[in-house]
């Protein structure tokens, strides 16, 4: 069975760092692409990065670049969100999601159970 | 404001057809990018319920379908059922943006 298990949200202050991490199991992680994506409370979800199978091609939405840096251990089978000067906008569910694809498009299948991160002073 | 969008709600009555829409750009839907379907149940995670405009993934019942036409994508709910109370998001890729993107989630109500 495909398991994604978020860990290390927590309560921080405006301006703050955080690292989150996404255990992954039951299936060739190395394999996949995974991507972060957010869920504000009351919101839809918000793609917030991408990293490909071999952690080469990073990609970041706008709202993050330059804040977060996503990474990779294909050999612990775990994947990393280094945030950093975080605001109360960043406030959210962080889900990992494996990233599945067909002729460059992608999709996200399936979801962690999330990880709560608060910012707030 | 999503780049994609979605009426906020559908409702209908057990057993009736409900239509979503999941309207983009040219630099999205319009450029050729496929569109994907989630659900999210309250107090749940959200769910792939299709993937490249028009397939289900194994275990999504059939009474779910999409399709995609220009700059607009649609999920119909065919034989509306209680378990289907939800939200639904449609998802694409934005060559402007150059990211994911989610449109803003339409609730459905079964009356």
């Amino acid at each position: 069975e495909v398991q994604l298990v978020e860990s290390g949200g927590d309560l921080v202050q405006p301006g703050g760092s955080l690292r989150l991490s996404c255990a992954a199991s039951g299936f060739t992680f190395s394999g996949y692409s995974m991507n972060w994506v957010r869920q504000a409370p009351g919101k839809g979800p918000e793609w917030i990065s991408y990293i490909s199978s071999s952690g080469v091609s990073k990609h970041y939405a706008d709202s993050v670049k330059g804040r977060f840096t996503i990474s990779r251990d294909n050999a612990k089978n775990s994947l990393l969100l280094e945030m950093s000067s975080l605001r109360a906008d960043d406030t959210a569910m962080y889900y990992c999601a494996r990233g599945a694809s067909a002729a460059g498009f992608e999709w996200f299948d399936p979801w962690g159970q999330g990880t709560l991160v608060t910012v707030s002073s | 404001q999503s780049v994609l969008t979605q009426p906020p709600s559908v409702s209908g009555a057990p057993g009736q057809r409900v239509t979503i829409s999941c309207t983009g750009s040219s630099s999205n839907i319009g450029a050729g990018s496929d569109v994907h379907w989630y659900q999210q149940l309250p107090g749940t995670v959200p769910k792939l319920l299709i993937y490249r405009n028009s397939n289900r993934p194994s275990g999504v019942p059939d009474r779910f379908s999409g399709s995609k036409s220009g700059t607009s994508a649609s999920l119909v709910i065919s034989g509306l059922q209680a378990e289907d109370e939800a939200d639904y998001y449609c998802q694409s890729y934005d060559s402007s943006l150059t990211g994911f993107v989610f449109g803003d989630g339409t609730k459905v109500t079964v009356l």
